[in-house]
Order: structure tokens, then C-alpha cells, then sequence
């Protein structure tokens, strides 16, 4: 079964970094296009970036430019989101997915069960 | 950015009847490469991660029960659910995937009455 686990959420406060990691599992790991999803608590869905299959490419939406930081290694399987200087309306569950497809334009297919990261002093 | 505009925020139906969820797109979501409209919908329940129901404004996904059908074009996209069931009840998002940054809709408050 295709499978995305993430993990490494918490509490920090505001100002402080967090490093998120996504595991990824049966499937070609290096031919899909990945993103990180986040839903605030009680809100929407909003995506935050996405990230080629090599890694050469790199989106981002504008509440998270200079502050995060999408990567990916393709040897060990395994996504990341490194968030720095860390906002309170950061505060969110953060998903990872994987797109259906090598295409840029292809949807988002699978999803993981999402970590909670909470900003707060 | 491209603005995703759902109506209603919330619906009831009745078993047996049809739910109809509009969308709109602030532009063309048509991708000249594949002929086809870059919209998905999803479904989501409480405490569970979004399930891929559409993709192409038209295309079921593996799985997805036939009660579930997208249609639309350009700017304007439906998601309609024939004979909706129990099971159904959950928040529903369109999803623009033609562009940067990717954008979803407000969301959609199914209910069955």
C-alpha cells in the first residue's frame, strides 16, 4: 500500500524552527512531484509548497517565502519542511502528498495522516 | 493568485436526492496540453486527511463510488452526488492544480438530513 507517514510537529514559539519529515513507502519515490498541505485548526486547506522529482524545482506560497524550506532525498525515500522564524498562523497540520504524476500539473493523489505543528508562547 | 469561490458553505440533503457543489475559478483552468480543465475535488472528514474524489474537472478517481461525477469547464465546475449516502457526510474542496500557488475553494459542509 502507498503509504506517507510524517512526522516531527510539536510546540515552539513563536520565532523558533521546525523541521518536518515525510516517509514515503511503495511507491517510485524519485518520479513524483511531492507538496506540503497545511490546515489550520478548524479551517481550510491551504498548500504551502511543492518540490520536483530531482528536486531542481521548488514552489512556494507567499505567506512562507524565506521562512520554509522544501527538500527531499530521494536515496532514503523521505520528503522535508524545514519552517523557521515561525509565526502563531503557522499553527497548522501539515500533510504531505504526493502527486499523481511526474507532470507539474498533476493533482495530488495520496496524501499522509498530517502532524500538527502549534506556534504558541 | 488564482481565487477558488465554492457555494453553498453548507448544504442538507435528503437520501435519494442530489447535491449539487459549485465552483468557481477567478481564471481559465484550461491546460492546452491535454485538452482538459486543471480542477480536482475532495473530500474530507473530520480528523481523516482529504481523498482525491476528481481530477480533470471530470475524471473519477480508482475507487471513488459512480454517485460521484465533476463536470464544467473554463471557470465554472460542479461536483454533484447522486443518492448521496450517510457515509457522505464530510466537507468538500475544488482545487485548482494549473498553477502556482495551488489553490482550494472555502469548502463545502455536506449533511444529510
Amino acid at each position: 500500500e502507498v503509504r506517507l507517514v510524517e512526522s516531527g510537529g510539536g510546540l515552539v514559539q513563536p520565532g523558533g524552527s521546525l523541521r518536518l519529515s515525510c516517509a514515503a513507502s511503495e511507491f517510485t519515490f524519485d518520479s513524483y512531484w511531492l507538496s506540503w498541505v497545511r490546515q489550520a485548526p478548524g479551517k481550510g486547506l491551504e498548500w504551502v509548497a511543492n518540490i520536483n522529482q530531482d528536486g531542481s524545482a521548488k514552489y512556494y506560497v507567499d505567506s512562507v517565502k524565506g521562512r520554509f524550506s522544501i527538500s527531499r532525498d530521494n536515496a532514503n525515500n523521505s520528503l522535508y519542511l524545514q519552517m523557521n522564524s515561525l509565526r502563531v498562523e503557522d499553527t497548522a497540520v501539515y500533510y504531505c502528498a504526493r502527486h499523481s504524476s511526474g507532470w507539474f500539473v498533476a493533482p495530488i493523489d495520496i496524501w499522509g495522516q498530517g502532524t500538527l505543528a502549534t506556534v504558541s508562547s | 493568485d488564482i481565487v477558488m469561490t465554492q457555494s453553498p458553505d453548507s448544504l442538507a440533503v435528503s437520501l435519494g436526492e442530489r447535491a449539487t457543489i459549485n465552483c468557481k475559478s477567478s481564471q481559465s483552468l484550461f491546460y492546452s496540453s491535454n485538452n482538459k480543465d486543471c480542477v480536482a475535488w475532495y473530500q474530507q472528514k473530520p480528523g481523516q486527511p482529504p481523498k482525491l474524489l476528481i481530477y480533470w474537472a471530470s475524471t473519477r478517481q480508482s475507487g471513488v463510488p459512480d454517485r460521484f461525477s465533476g463536470s464544467g469547464s473554463g471557470t465554472d465546475f460542479t461536483l454533484t452526488i447522486n443518492n448521496p449516502q450517510p457515509e457522505d457526510v464530510a466537507v468538500y474542496y475544488c482545487q485548482q492544480h494549473y498553477t502556482t500557488p495551488w489553490t482550494f475553494g472555502q469548502g463545502t459542509k455536506v449533511e444529510i438530513k
